[in-house]
């Protein structure tokens, strides 16, 4: 079956750690998106890439790096520059902005 | 710049009852517009979208959106809710004829059905 699969499903990170969130899809979609997601804001868009080796920042990146080397694949690294990293982060793809498919999320939290 | 708003952050209507969900939007450019679904700890889906032609759309679960340029607004509507809808519901845009833009997502309402 085709879609998007995000792990893992909860992470913790400890005081200055890096941790990084996995994304892969197998659905053949040029672009994919970070979004995050905290109670009451709705989603807001981190970082989004519409080709392979080429990416841009959205509403809220500082804190935040992302990479795409594969099609496939657009993980997203929380930095210790990201003071306030407690959040659902949902990865998403596309052909088109007609319709986005959504990972099933990551719920990061700070130990 | 585009955005949407979402009046009401939570809406809760009676099994059997209307559900409406409003949503303005302000977009400089022709909008593409959408109402996404989220059930608990899970990603979005897409309910519905207009993107051209008619302004009346219809998506899955019996949910209908109507787009109104002279209102710029884009209210979900279901004429009898069930426990099954309850969820959060979220209203995007995006400008269209833009290919792969991101979308601009408002900030959700949580539908409760009370039984």
């Amino acid at each position: 079956d085709g879609g998007i699969t995000q792990s893992p499903k909860y992470l913790f990170r400890k005081e200055g750690q890096n941790v990084t969130l996995s994304c892969e899809q197998n659905l053949n979609h040029d672009a994919m998106y970070w979004y995050r997601q905290d109670p009451g804001q709705g989603l807001r868009l981190i970082y989004y890439s519409q080709i392979v080796n080429d990416f841009q920042k959205g509403d809220i990146a500082e804190g935040y790096s992302v990479s795409r080397e594969k099609k496939e694949s657009f993980p997203l690294t929380v930095t210790s520059a990201q003071k306030n990293p407690t959040a659902f982060y949902l990865c998403a793809s596309s052909i088109s902005t007609e319709k986005l498919f959504f990972g099933s999320g990551t719920q990061l939290s700070v130990l | 710049a585009q955005s949407v708003t979402q009046l009401g952050s939570h809406v809760s209507v009676s099994e059997g009852a209307l559900v409406l969900l409003r949503c303005n939007y302000s977009s400089s450019v022709p909008p593409y517009l959408f109402w996404y679904v989220q059930y608990p700890n899970q990603g979005l889906q897409l309910l519905l979208k207009y993107t051209t032609g008619a302004t009346l759309v219809k998506g899955i679960n019996g949910f209908e959106a109507e787009f109104k340029k002279s209102e710029t607004s884009f209210h979900l509507t279901k004429p009898s809710a069930h426990m099954s809808d309850a969820a959060e519901y979220f209203c995007a845009v995006s400008r269209a004829n833009f290919g792969n833009e991101k979308l601009t997502f408002g900030t959700g309402t949580r539908l409760t059905i009370i039984p």
